[in-house]
């Protein structure tokens, strides 16, 4: 068990509808990074946030959009689902940026 | 910074032989360089870890060798047993050498050790 934590771990919903997904950090880690893997892919990064502030982003469509809360956690919205977007979604933490990052249990998502 | 390239995509051994994998990055400012494993439908997990200021970390089977001239890295996995059987990545850091900058992963190694 890596300490972060990921809500839902499986998601099956319809093309057009738009999904959350929540991700709560490791005590005390203060940046959050979201990752899309698809079926034999790598993981794709997708954007990075750092004690509430949006870091780093990655190739993240325009109808994704992410934000981290003040307690730190962090929240994933997709939007106007497509097929290709069914994937996992992994959220990892780190005590900052350069730092060892660790991974969630992640969310299946699937779009019919 | 952006441009982690890893070696090979798959990966075959038989059991008790060693694995090698081989990552190359672009920036000469990266200084740390995690390798993680990744399990069927489970999240990756770091194994091993280095940072530029050493040339080679060992923990038990596994090994990582850092040379920062050639810029390059590479994962070592001694008396390989089937339950090393997995995708691995490696992973460089943000090219603006910032502390806050994000990790940059290869594309992953399918290794698969045949009993």
């Amino acid at each position: 068990d890596s300490g972060v934590t990921q809500t839902p771990k499986h998601l099956i919903t319809a093309t057009g509808q738009r999904v959350t997904l929540r991700c709560s950090p490791r005590s005390g880690d203060l940046s959050v990074y979201w990752y899309q893997q698809s079926l034999d892919q790598g993981l794709q990064f997708l954007i990075q946030y750092y004690n509430g502030e949006e870091r780093a982003k990655g190739n993240i469509l325009e109808r994704f959009s992410a934000q981290q809360f003040p307690d730190l956690h962090s929240e994933l919205n997709l939007s106007s689902l497509e097929l290709g977007d069914s994937a996992l979604y992994f959220c990892a933490s780190s005590v900052g940026g350069e730092e060892t990052q660790y991974f969630g249990p992640g969310t299946r998502l699937l779009v019919l | 910074g952006e441009n982690v390239e890893q070696h090979p995509s798959t990966l075959s051994v038989q059991e008790g032989d060693s694995a090698v994998i081989k990552c190359t990055y672009s920036d000469s400012a990266s200084n740390y360089f995690p390798w993680y494993k990744q399990e069927l439908g489970k999240r990756p997990q770091l194994i091993i870890d280095i940072r530029s200021n050493v040339g080679e970390k060992k923990d038990q089977r596994i090994a990582v060798t850092l040379n920062k001239t050639a810029k390059h890295f590479s994962l070592h996995i001694t008396e390989t047993q089937p339950e090393d059987s997995a995708v691995y990545f490696c992973a460089g850091p943000d090219d603006r050498g910032s502390t806050l900058g994000r990790l940059y992963f290869g594309r992953g190694t399918q290794l698969t050790v045949w009993p």
